[in-house]
C-alpha cells in the first residue's frame, strides 16, 4: 500500500539554526499538510498546501515557517531560524482529490530537537 | 472544552473485553476521522464518519455520531493487545464562505492499553 514518507525521523538543531524536514506523499495525491504534536499534547494543523499554493495556515505558521513542493514528488516545512519551543514531532499528510470526504494518510513523523 | 475532546483520558482493559472511546466537538462538522497512534509513530486512519452519518463499523470497529450532541463513540469489539494505542478524534469544519482544505482538528486522545 502506498505510504507517506518523511526524512530525518530525527532531527537535533541548534536554537537559530535553519532546518528542513522532508516529504513524500503519496502519488497521485493533491492536497498536502504538515501538523505538529509538542510532547504530551494534541495534534495541530500547521499549513495546507493545494494547487502549489498554500490554502489554509494556523496561527503557529508565522514568518519562519515556509512550505514548497520543489518537484513533483517533495514537499517540504522550513523552519528560518528555530526556538526551543519548536521542539515537536513534525507529521506530513496528504490527501486525495475527492473531496474533504476523504482520510488524510499520515507519515511517521520527523522529531525534531531544538538545544 | 476545545473541539474534540476525548474522555476517558486513559483506559485500561483485558484482552477480549470492548473498549469505547468517546468524543465531543464543539462546531458544526463535514465529517469526524478517528486515527489511532502506536508509541512514537504516525498516526493511522481508522475510520470516517460524514456528518449525515449515524454510524459506520469497520471489522471490530464501530463508530457513531449524534451531531446534535455534538459527539462521537469508537467502540472496539474483542480487544487485542495489539490495540494498544492513542485514539484520537479529529474533525473537519466547513469553511464559511469558501472551500474546506480539510484540515483536521484534533482532540487529546484516549490512551488505551489492553493487558493479555
Amino acid at each position: 500500500e502506498p505510504e507517506v514518507t518523511q526524512t530525518p525521523s530525527h532531527q537535533v538543531t541548534q536554537m537559530g539554526q535553519e532546518v528542513i524536514l522532508r516529504c513524500v506523499p503519496i502519488s497521485n495525491h493533491l492536497y498536502f499538510y504538515w501538523y505538529r504534536q509538542i510532547l504530551g499534547q494534541k495534534v495541530e494543523f500547521l499549513v495546507s498546501f493545494y494547487n502549489n499554493e498554500i490554502s489554509e495556515k494556523s496561527e503557529i505558521f508565522d514568518d519562519q515557517f515556509s512550505v514548497e513542493r520543489p518537484d513533483g514528488s517533495n514537499f517540504t516545512l522550513k523552519i528560518r531560524s528555530t526556538k526551543l519551543e519548536d521542539s515537536a514531532m513534525y507529521f506530513c499528510a496528504s490527501r486525495g482529490t475527492q473531496g474533504s470526504n476523504q482520510p488524510q494518510h499520515f507519515g511517521d513523523g520527523t522529531r525534531l530537537s531544538i538545544l | 472544552s476545545q473541539q474534540g475532546e476525548e474522555d476517558p483520558q486513559a483506559l485500561s482493559i483485558q484482552e477480549g473485553e470492548n473498549a469505547t472511546m468517546n468524543c465531543s466537538y464543539k462546531t458544526s462538522i463535514n465529517n469526524l476521522q478517528w486515527y489511532r497512534q502506536n508509541s512514537g509513530r504516525g498516526l493511522v486512519h481508522l475510520i470516517l464518519i460524514r456528518s449525515n452519518e449515524r454510524e459506520k463499523h469497520s471489522g471490530r470497529l464501530r463508530v457513531t455520531l449524534d451531531t446534535s450532541k455534538k459527539s462521537s463513540s469508537l467502540l472496539i469489539t474483542a480487544s487485542r493487545a495489539a490495540d494498544t494505542a492513542s485514539y484520537f478524534c479529529a474533525t473537519v469544519t466547513p469553511k464559511a464562505g469558501g472551500t474546506s482544505y480539510g484540515k483536521l482538528t484534533f482532540g487529546q486522545g484516549t490512551i488505551l492499553t489492553v493487558h493479555p
